[in-house]
């Protein structure tokens, strides 16, 4: 049972363009929302995080959005550039229960 | 570097045997937590040690064990290996007792082949 689901296993976007990463979960527990970014041969590394009380959280070019009542999230960002070439995770838990992980969105940003 | 060492990079077994992976936490992280990533599959949590006590289980098989040290440094043992159990283990350490608050730091992983 996927509670985390990312529905697109790649995504390419042209440099200086905008990339958007969309979530969804089943689990209405959830209460707290992360992306982690993965390099190959490397581990993930955590992004940009997101609690329900908000509907949008910013760090630079990362933005997160999220839809409660669709119990959806997006990763948007602006500019893309070659460096965030990478798989992108979604994440989710709520209260105390383990992060639960979604398989993964590989985006390639051309040049 | 996110400070989180895992050893072996890479090993090689034959289905049957046994292996122990092992991790470093960051500097001053008490949780330790393993996850299992497949092909095409998330990452898949296995389960979390704090301080040395074990804090949640998730999708472990009984042939997997795991244990946290007095210097909370962890071994991930997995035994009668199957074919399937080839993967990418990730050990991730947070500060606190594992709250969804609490970021993950991950290590570069293991990549387990079974032959």
């Amino acid at each position: 049972d996927q509670q985390v689901k990312q529905n697109s296993p790649s995504l390419s976007v042209q440099e200086g363009r905008i990339s958007i990463l969309n979530c969804d979960y089943t689990n209405s527990m959830f209460d707290y929302f992360l992306w982690y970014k993965k390099y190959p041969a490397e581990g993930p590394t955590f992004l940009i995080s997101i609690s329900s009380i908000k509907d949008k959280n910013e760090d630079g070019r990362f933005t997160v959005f999220l839809n409660k009542s669709a119990k959806h999230l997006s990763l948007h960002i602006v500019p893309s550039q070659p460096g965030d070439s990478a798989v992108y995770f979604c994440a989710a838990s709520g209260g105390y229960q383990k992060v639960t992980f979604g398989i993964g969105t590989k985006l390639q940003v051309i040049p | 570097d996110s400070g989180v060492t895992q050893t072996p990079k890479h090993l090689i077994t034959a289905t049957g045997q046994r292996v122990t992976l092992r991790c470093s936490p960051r500097s001053g992280d008490l949780s330790v937590y393993w996850y299992q990533q497949s092909l095409d599959q998330g990452l898949q949590f296995l389960i979390q040690y704090y301080n040395g006590e074990e804090r949640a289980k998730g999708n472990i098989l009984e042939r997997f064990s795991a244990q946290q040290f007095p210097d909370l440094h962890s071994e991930l043992n997995l035994s009668s290996l199957e074919l399937g159990d080839s993967a990418l283990y990730f050990c991730a350490s947070s500060v606190g007792t594992g709250g969804p608050y609490n970021e993950q730091f991950f290590g570069p992983g293991t990549r387990l082949t079974v032959l």
